[in-house]
């Protein structure tokens, strides 16, 4: 089985620019949960989607969205961007459903976002 | 809400010893994931060792094993015959399934060297 698989590795982008990463989960995952990780901040949950709509959303501001597609595919979004997104953005994906985290999430390997 | 608490920053181990890292957790759940992942400089994260909260014994992956304490919430990772590649973050981390929504709260990882 192909990984999550997440584009684009590396971007740097300007204060007040948007951006959008994307997330492609292993092919049956139906579940796509988003991860912010800083050196200051650790790891923190940022959205979960499952079948197209926001299942659970961590504590973060409006600028962060996201959204699925019918292929299970996920995006997210941060407009106007500030010199405290600089970030790893970790994605990972799981089959749906309580015994399914029998057998974890998996994750891709990240989007290294630098704003400038 | 649920935490996930990792005392040790940093730890050393020589190789071929035995390492153990610590977690405690704390929620008021009954049935719950616990899961340990590690993180080595390519920044995957990568799924080592995972523990449903309802299954008394231990759960053990090769040279990893656990030791889950449910009444004392604590969680922690031994490493036996360590390997140069051992060396990464490690990260715990906790899950619970809502039925609805899930989502892994992480502590602030044990960065783990090996030694010759």
């Amino acid at each position: 089985k192909a990984g999550v698989t997440q584009t684009p590795r590396y971007l740097i982008k300007t204060r007040g620019q948007q951006v959008t990463l994307s997330c492609s989960p292993i092919s049956g995952h139906r579940s796509v949960s988003w991860y912010q990780q800083t050196p200051g901040q650790g790891l923190q949950f940022l959205f979960e989607y499952f079948s197209e709509t926001q299942r659970n959303k961590g504590n973060f501001p409006g600028r962060f969205s996201g959204r699925q597609f019918s292929n299970s595919r996920s995006e997210m979004n941060v407009s106007t961007l500030e010199l405290g997104d600089s970030a790893l953005y970790l994605c990972a994906s799981s089959a749906r459903g309580r015994g399914s985290l029998n057998y974890g999430y998996t994750f891709g390997s990240g989007t290294r976002l630098t704003v400038v | 809400a649920q935490t996930v608490t990792q005392s040790q920053p940093e730890m050393s181990v020589q190789e071929a010893e035995t390492v153990t890292l610590s977690c405690t957790y704390d929620t008021s759940e009954s049935d719950y994931y616990l899961f340990w992942y590690k993180q080595p400089p390519s920044r995957q994260m990568i799924l080592v060792i995972r523990q449903e909260a309802y299954k008394q014994q231990n759960a053990t992956e090769n040279r990893f094993s656990v030791n889950f304490q449910k009444a004392a919430k604590s969680f922690s990772l031994k490493i036996s015959d360590s390997q140069l590649g051992d060396a990464a973050m490690y990260f715990c981390a906790y899950s619970t399934y809502t039925g609805t929504a899930s989502k892994l709260t992480f502590g602030t990882g044990t960065r783990l060297q090996v030694t010759l």
